[in-house]
């Protein structure tokens, strides 16, 4: 049950695209297209923002998207704007039935 | 509009025992699996356990299996966390999380999550 790896932070102008990795195992990312990606702003609930690698739930913005490859799961955020500044994390569906979350990564909008 | 609704956090002794609860409104709760999530102070998600739409599977995050125990009641619709023996270390914010998938195979997603209830374990 090991955390999967993201960067601790990333940082980007507004306009810009940043990506943001997650890097597990093939018990996890690299196993299953369940890959999940979230939201934090700070004292609020996490929100999803991307499910399934690439799927965006009704409501979020089409400037996120996801990918994978290998055990490598990746979220993109293009046109970076001043309200996308907050922590993500993303999340795998694992072999045992559990869920396992990435460390966070802290994005700052320069 | 769904909700979800947790309860029961408060300051514990180390060793002690705490329920949390949650309320869950607005969908068919027992046709989804349910998780509790915690987030300790300044520190990342945590996935502590989860059950599925019958109760039939549940599962647990290594440190706290033989301690916690995650219950459900579809007719209240509502959710559960027995917490026993607990350490410092569990303090954090507990939230309860719905699955995105309805009738859902296995567990994936969190697309609902409630407020969170703080638990803090300290003498």
């Amino acid at each position: 049950q090991s955390a999967l790896t993201q960067p601790a932070s990333v940082s980007g102008s507004p306009g810009q695209s940043i990506t943001i990795s997650c890097t597990g195992t093939s018990s996890d990312v690299g196993g299953y297209n369940y890959v999940s990606w979230y939201q934090q702003h700070p004292g609020k609930a996490p929100k999803l923002m991307i499910y399934d690698v690439s799927n965006r739930p009704s409501g979020v913005s089409n400037r996120f998207s996801g990918s994978k490859s290998g055990n490598t799961a990746s979220l993109t955020i293009s046109g970076l704007q001043a309200e996308d500044e907050a922590d993500y994390y993303c999340s795998s569906y694992t072999s045992s039935s559990f869920v396992v979350f990435g460390g966070g990564t802290k994005l700052t909008v320069l | 509009e769904v909700q979800l609704v947790e309860s029961g956090g408060g300051l514990v002794q180390p060793g002690g025992s705490l329920r949390l609860s949650c309320a869950a409104s607005g969908f068919t709760f027992s046709s989804y699996w349910m998780s509790w999530v915690r987030q300790a102070p300044g520190k990342g998600l945590e996935w502590v356990a989860n059950i599925k739409q019958d109760g039939s599977e549940k599962y647990y995050v290594d440190s706290v299996k033989g301690r916690f125990t995650i219950s459900r009641d579809n007719a209240k619709n509502s959710l559960y966390l027995q917490m026993n023996s607990l350490r410092a270390e569990d303090t954090a914010v507990y939230y309860c999380a719905r699955d995105l998938i309805i009738f859902g195979v296995v567990p994936r997603s969190f697309d609902y999550w409630g407020q969170g209830t703080l638990v803090t374990v300290s003498s």
